[in-house]
């Protein structure tokens, strides 16, 4: 069964500095893995997506996320955090065999103080 | 401006008094879905549909139903809500594959269940 886990509730960082949000899967076969980013009282962003290709993903807002297979992961990264991206970041897993089922992890509570 | 549109954004209503949420889409997409957010659990998938006529359970499908007649609609029904069904729920859409099988989610209908 596929799964997603999203070993920390919350993050804190300091605006100008590098922030991690991690991410690991579990998924028979070949994953496609997404992020996606939820701004108070908003709906959720697409950011970025792995589906195949290089490892190095880079996506909206100047975040990107790196695809390691034999770790099973696809944290997201950005160099230099802002205030503005502070949100509530979630990574999810969807079935790549056609169909439409989606795992969702439980969401990472990112705080980037000024 | 391409969008996922859902109404009521919110409701309250109380144990057994059959409710839905209806869930549009102005992209021409395949694949429809539906989620509620509660809190540390994420996203959970609860309906998702492929095509026209072709709809499949997601991981908490009990207590839903949905259906979908037209491409650019997705009902939830609520037929005898309980209020464990309170909870934040999402309408989201997406093309059928290839490179651009990101989601697009409404802005989402906060549910209360007395």
């Amino acid at each position: 069964a596929q799964s997603v886990a999203q070993p920390e509730d919350q993050v804190n960082v300091a605006e100008g500095n590098p922030l991690t949000v991690k991410c690991t899967y579990s998924v028979s076969g070949n994953p496609y893995l997404f992020w996606y980013v939820q701004y108070p009282n908003r709906g959720l962003q697409f950011l970025l997506k792995y589906i195949t290709g290089d490892n190095l993903v880079k996506g909206s807002y100047g975040f990107e996320a790196e695809f390691n297979k034999s770790q099973t992961s696809f944290h997201l990264k950005k160099p230099s955090a802002l205030v503005s991206d502070s949100a509530l970041y979630f990574c999810a897993v969807r079935d790549n065999t056609g169909g439409f089922k989606t795992i969702f992890g439980a969401g990472t509570r990112l705080f980037v103080k000024a | 401006e391409a969008q996922v549109t859902q109404n009521p954004r919110y409701l309250i209503t109380v144990t057994g008094k059959k409710l839905t949420v209806t869930c549009s889409q102005n992209m021409n997409h395949e694949y429809m879905s539906w989620y509620r957010q509660d809190p540390g659990l994420g996203l959970r998938q609860i309906y998702y549909s492929m095509n026209v006529e072709v709809t499949d359970k997601g991981d908490v499908p009990e207590g839903y139903k949905v259906s979908r007649k037209e491409k650019r609609n997705f009902p939830l029904i609520l037929e005898s809500p309980s209020p464990n069904q309170t909870s934040l729920y999402f309408c989201a859409s997406s093309l059928r594959g290839g490179d651009n099988n990101e989601q697009f989610f409404g802005p989402g209908t906060r549910l209360t269940v007395l």
